[in-house]
C-alpha cells in the first residue's frame, strides 16, 4: 500500500496568495482527518470527513480555511489568502473508523508551509 | 482543558539506558482508545500502539513497552535500551467513546538519544 500522499512536501508563498494543499487517503479508508502541528498548538484537528462528508470542522481556525473532499482518493486544504500565522506543518491522515475499535489514523509526511 | 498530558518536554539519555515517557489522561468515557505514535526527524507521524480502555494488560514489542493503569489514567510508554534510532518525538493520544474517531493529541516528549 502507498500510505497516505501528500503534496507538495513543502510551499512557500507570500501573504495573501491562496494555498492549496493536496492529500489522498490509502484506498478503502473512509476517514479522512486534517491535523495541523505548530510549536505553540502542538497536533490540532482541523477537520474530518466520512465517506467524503465533512463531519467536524470545528477546528478550522477562520473563514479563510476551507477543505473539500470531491470523492473517496482525493481531498484538498484551501488557505485563502494566507497569513504569516498559518506557517505549520499540515498532516492530512486516513483511517477505517472502526472495525475492530477506533482504528489508528494513517498519517501522511506533511507539507510545510511557509508564508512569508 | 487538555485531555491528554506529556509533562516530560525533553529526555535525554545516553545509548543503551531505558527510558519511559509518561502520559496522563482525562476523560469521562468508560470506552476510550489510547495510542502512542512517533514521529523522528523526518517528520512523519508514525503509529506504535493502541490500547482500548477495556484492556489493562501491558504491553511488550521489541524494545518497546506500554503499561496501562486505568487507577491512575496512565498510558506510560518504556523504551528499553535504547538506540540512537530511537531519538524523536513521541506522543500520546486520546480517542474518547466508542466511536469518536479523532484523535486528541499531547504536547509530545522529545527523546535524544546519544551515542
Amino acid at each position: 500500500d502507498a500510505g497516505v500522499i501528500q503534496s507538495p512536501r513543502h510551499e512557500v508563498t507570500e501573504m495573501g496568495q491562496e494555498v492549496t494543499l493536496r492529500c489522498k487517503p490509502i484506498s478503502g479508508h473512509d476517514y479522512l482527518f486534517w491535523y495541523r502541528q505548530t510549536m505553540m498548538r502542538g497536533l490540532e484537528l482541523l477537520i474530518y470527513f466520512n465517506n467524503n462528508v465533512p463531519i467536524d470542522d470545528s477546528g478550522m481556525p477562520e473563514d479563510r480555511f476551507s477543505a473539500k473532499m470531491p470523492n473517496a482518493s482525493f481531498s484538498t486544504l484551501k488557505i485563502q489568502p494566507s497569513e504569516p500565522r498559518d506557517s505549520a506543518v499540515y498532516f492530512c491522515a486516513s483511517s477505517l473508523g472502526v472495525v475492530a475499535g477506533v482504528e489508528p489514523l494513517h498519517f501522511g509526511n506533511g507539507t510545510r508551509l511557509t508564508v512569508t | 482543558a487538555q485531555k491528554v498530558t506529556q509533562a516530560q518536554t525533553e529526555i535525554s539519555v545516553v545509548e543503551k539506558e531505558d527510558v519511559t515517557l509518561d502520559c496522563v489522561y482525562e476523560t469521562r468515557d468508560t470506552t476510550y482508545y489510547l495510542f502512542w505514535y512517533k514521529q523522528p526527524p523526518s517528520g512523519e507521524l508514525v503509529f506504535l500502539i493502541r490500547r482500548n480502555s477495556f484492556d489493562e494488560q501491558n504491553e511488550i514489542s521489541g524494545r518497546y513497552s506500554w503499561n496501562f493503569q486505568k487507577s491512575t489514567s496512565s498510558f506510560n510508554f518504556t523504551i528499553t535500551a535504547s538506540q540512537v534510532v530511537d531519538s524523536a518525538v513521541y506522543f500520546c493520544a486520546l480517542s474518547e467513546g466508542p466511536n469518536d474517531y479523532k484523535l486528541s493529541f499531547g504536547a509530545g516528549t522529545t527523546v535524544t538519544v546519544r551515542a
